[in-house]
C-alpha cells in the first residue's frame, strides 16, 4: 500500500462543477503540499498545511490530522482548471522525509 | 514563470552516457532540489542543496550526483544512463534551508531526458 493514495485518479466535469480530490496518508506527517502540474509540465506548489484550512481564489484546501486526510476543493470550476493535481507529505518517519501521490488528472469541460 | 530556470529544455542521449542539468534558483533562494519525474515511478525527490551544502537526499542514484555552486546554480550529473533514466527532471528552489515542512518550492520548467 503506497503511503500517499489519491482520489480519484482521474475525474472529468463539466465548467461551474464544485470539484474535490482526496488526499489520504498513512504516516505521521510534518507537513502537506498540493501542487498542480500544467498540461505542459509545469508545475505549481498550490497549498502547504499542517492543519486547518487555506483558500486561494477559487481553491480551498483543508487537512485532518487525526483522520490522515487532505481535501483540495475547486469552486466554479473553468477548463483553464484542467490539470494533474499532485498531494505530497513530509513524512516523520523517512529519512528522504518527501513522498508524492500519483496525481489526480481532472479535466474540466467547457 | 517561477524564477526558477533550467537547461537545457530537452534533452537526448544514449545509454552509457553522462550528461549534465542545469538549474538556477530564484534571486535570493538558497536552497535547490531536484526531482525525478517518470511515468512509472511518478515524483520522486532526488536531493537538496542549500546554501552549497546537501542538506537532504532522497532515492538518488549511486550514478547521480548534484553539487551547488557559489552563485547558488546547480548541477545534476547523471552518468552510465540506462532506459530506464528518461524522465523529466525538475528542479526547485526556496528561500531558506527548511524544507517541505516549513516553505513553499518554486519549481523550474524542468528538463525532459530521453535515453535510447
Amino acid at each position: 500500500k503506497n503511503e500517499v493514495e489519491q482520489s480519484p485518479q482521474n475525474l472529468t466535469a463539466q465548467e461551474g462543477e464544485f470539484i474535490t480530490i482526496n488526499c489520504s496518508y498513512s504516516v505521521g506527517i510534518s507537513a502537506l503540499h498540493w501542487l498542480q502540474q500544467h498540461p505542459g509540465g509545469g508545475i505549481v506548489s498550490l497549498f502547504m498545511l499542517s492543519s486547518g484550512k487555506k483558500k486561494h481564489g477559487r481553491l480551498i484546501a483543508t487537512i485532518n490530522i487525526q483522520e490522515k486526510h487532505s481535501s483540495l476543493h475547486i469552486t466554479a470550476s473553468h477548463p483553464r482548471d484542467s490539470a494533474v493535481y499532485i498531494c505530497a507529505v513530509r513524512s516523520d518517519e523517512r529519512a528522504d522525509g518527501l513522498t508524492f501521490g500519483k496525481g489526480t488528472h481532472l479535466i474540466i469541460q467547457p | 514563470d517561477s524564477g526558477v530556470t533550467q537547461t537545457p529544455k530537452h534533452l537526448i542521449t544514449a545509454t552509457g552516457q553522462r550528461v549534465t542539468l542545469r538549474c538556477s534558483p530564484r534571486s535570493g533562494d538558497l536552497s535547490v532540489y531536484w526531482y525525478q519525474q517518470s511515468l512509472d515511478q511518478g515524483l520522486q525527490f532526488l536531493i537538496q542543496y542549500y546554501n552549497g551544502e546537501e542538506r537532504a537526499k532522497g532515492n538518488i542514484l549511486e550514478r547521480f550526483s548534484a553539487q551547488q555552486f557559489p552563485d547558488l546554480h546547480s548541477e545534476l550529473n547523471l552518468s552510465s544512463l540506462e532506459l530506464g533514466d528518461s524522465a523529466l527532471y525538475f528542479c526547485a528552489s526556496s528561500v531558506g534551508g527548511g524544507g517541505w515542512q516549513q516553505e513553499t518550492q518554486y519549481f523550474g520548467p524542468g528538463t525532459r531526458l530521453l535515453v535510447l
